[in-house]
């Protein structure tokens, strides 16, 4: 079973607009990481953040994580066409859980010029 | 390009073919992961090897076998399929995990496998 939810499962928006994208997830986690995958192609790692952080950065992207919460949130600033792609967050699933990552149902992002 | 060679990029094969997916990787990484992903769904973890053992074994029917013969290697054995085994067969790579926060690493994606079972 999936660990991570993710909201919305889909996102279309314009060149320069924001978008932010959720997951929740159910049992307590080390980390949560995103990746990001274009159509036909392999898993693109974007950012790591553990359970004792509450944000990172890089570049155009801003993570947060609320573990009281159970949730994470990406954000993309300033969209690009070549954001388009399907987004994952993934988690270990807490104890016991060395190596696994489960996968979020993922986000579909289209970004239009 | 990824850093994360697949081989082959397609791969049409019958009920009763063998045939194995290879991945390599030369970023002195220690473990490495199969995955399996079906059109508009996440990638499903399927087996982990650490320092060339296999670690994790999540269910997987015994038609799919998998095999690292050294710390860059990593191959999938597959015979007898299923056309429900048709899909996307993700291999990566990550440092070793550790313990706690560090429990899980980067993992580096090759672009895959296309697989179809007829």
């Amino acid at each position: 079973s999936q660990q991570g939810e993710e909201d919305p499962q889909a996102l279309s928006i314009q060149e320069g607009e924001n978008a932010t994208m959720n997951c929740s997830y159910k049992t307590s986690i080390n980390n949560l990481q995103w990746y990001r995958q274009n159509s036909g192609r392999g898993l693109v790692h974007l950012i790591l953040i553990r359970s004792n952080e509450r944000e990172k950065h890089s570049g155009r992207l801003r993570v947060t994580l609320d573990t009281s919460k159970k949730s994470s949130s990406l954000l993309i600033t300033a969209s690009r066409a070549a954001d388009t792609a399907s987004y994952f967050c993934a988690t270990d699933a807490g104890t016991d859980s060395w190596g696994k990552l489960q996968f979020g149902a993922g986000t579909q992002v289209v970004v239009t010029p | 390009d990824t850093e994360v060679t697949q081989t082959p990029k397609h791969l049409v094969m019958g009920m009763t073919n063998k045939k194995s997916l290879k991945c390599e990787q030369h970023m002195g990484h220690r473990a490495m992961y199969w995955y399996k992903q079906k059109a508009k769904k996440p990638p499903e973890l399927m087996f982990v090897y650490s320092y060339e053992k296999l670690s994790i074994n999540e269910s997987v029917p015994s038609r799919f076998s998998p095999e690292c013969p050294n710390s860059s290697l990593l191959n999938l054995h597959l015979h007898a399929l299923q056309p429900e085994d048709s899909a996307l067969y993700l291999c990566a790579s990550s440092q070793a995990p550790g313990q706690g926060v560090y429990s899980n690493q980067p993992q580096h994606f090759g672009d895959g496998t296309r697989l179809s079972i007829l």
